[in-house]
């Protein structure tokens, strides 16, 4: 079965600092780009982060840059999150998502196809 | 940063009734365009992607148009359990998503 699961969420004072992980199961993780996806209480969703195959590009939402690092580890099948200088409005499920992709008359196409059930990472004091 | 807006904010329907979502973005995203579906306390599931592709193991009920910057969800026939918030996002410039439209079947 093709699985994500998130680990790592927990309460965080202002200012502190957390790694999320994601352990990937059921696939071939090192042929998929993979992203970090987070939900406040009672939002939306927002796109955080995310990572080529290889670990080799990474790419992040203009309101966590310079505090969070995405990065993975193929040989572990994991996708991790470090969250520094954490804020409040950090406050969030965080989803750990599979990108797919297809290629429809030669033009590659993503979409996130799989996605983790989330933790919860709390920032209060 | 391209801006999706979905309308209406709720939509209440009946069972066998149909649903029409809107998705207008605030610059053309060609058909980079996927729906979503979430139920409370659940992930997102992936329903739409390429404005009008059905993923795996989604009803037929449920369908996309559109291209550029206006697009459609629609499902036919809604069934109790298609309550849910849906969203749509954009592939075309980094990755952005609507703000949601909650459906309510009753």
């Amino acid at each position: 079965e093709v699985q994500l699961v998130e680990s790592g969420g927990i309460l965080v004072q202002p200012g502190g600092s957390l790694r999320l992980s994601c352990a990937a199961s059921g696939f071939t993780f090192s042929n998929y780009w993979m992203i970090w996806v987070r939900q406040a209480p009672g939002k939306g969703l927002e796109w955080v982060a995310n990572i080529k195959e290889d670990g080799s590009e990474q790419y992040y939402v203009d309101s966590v840059k310079g505090r969070f690092t995405i990065s993975r580890d193929n040989t572990k099948n994991s996708l991790f999150l470090q969250m520094n200088s954490l804020r409040a409005e950090d406050t969030a499920i965080y989803y750990c998502v599979r990108d797919d992709h297809v290629t429809i008359f030669g033009v590659v196409k993503y979409y996130m196809d799989i996605w983790g059930k989330g933790t919860t990472v709390t920032v209060s004091s | 940063e391209i801006v999706l807006t979905q309308s209406p904010a709720t939509l209440s329907l009946s069972p066998g009734e149909r649903a029409t979502l809107s998705c207008r973005a605030s610059q053309s995203v060609n058909t980079y365009l996927a729906w979503y579906q979430q139920k409370p306390g659940q992930a997102p599931r992936l329903l739409i992607y390429d404005a009008s592709n059905r993923a795996t193991g989604i009803p037929a009920r449920f369908s996309g148009s559109g291209s550029e910057t206006d697009f459609t969800l629609t499902i036919r026939s809604l069934e109790p359990e298609d309550s849910a918030v849906y969203y749509c996002q954009q592939r075309a410039y980094w990755l952005t998503f609507g703000g949601g439209t909650k459906v309510e079947v009753k």
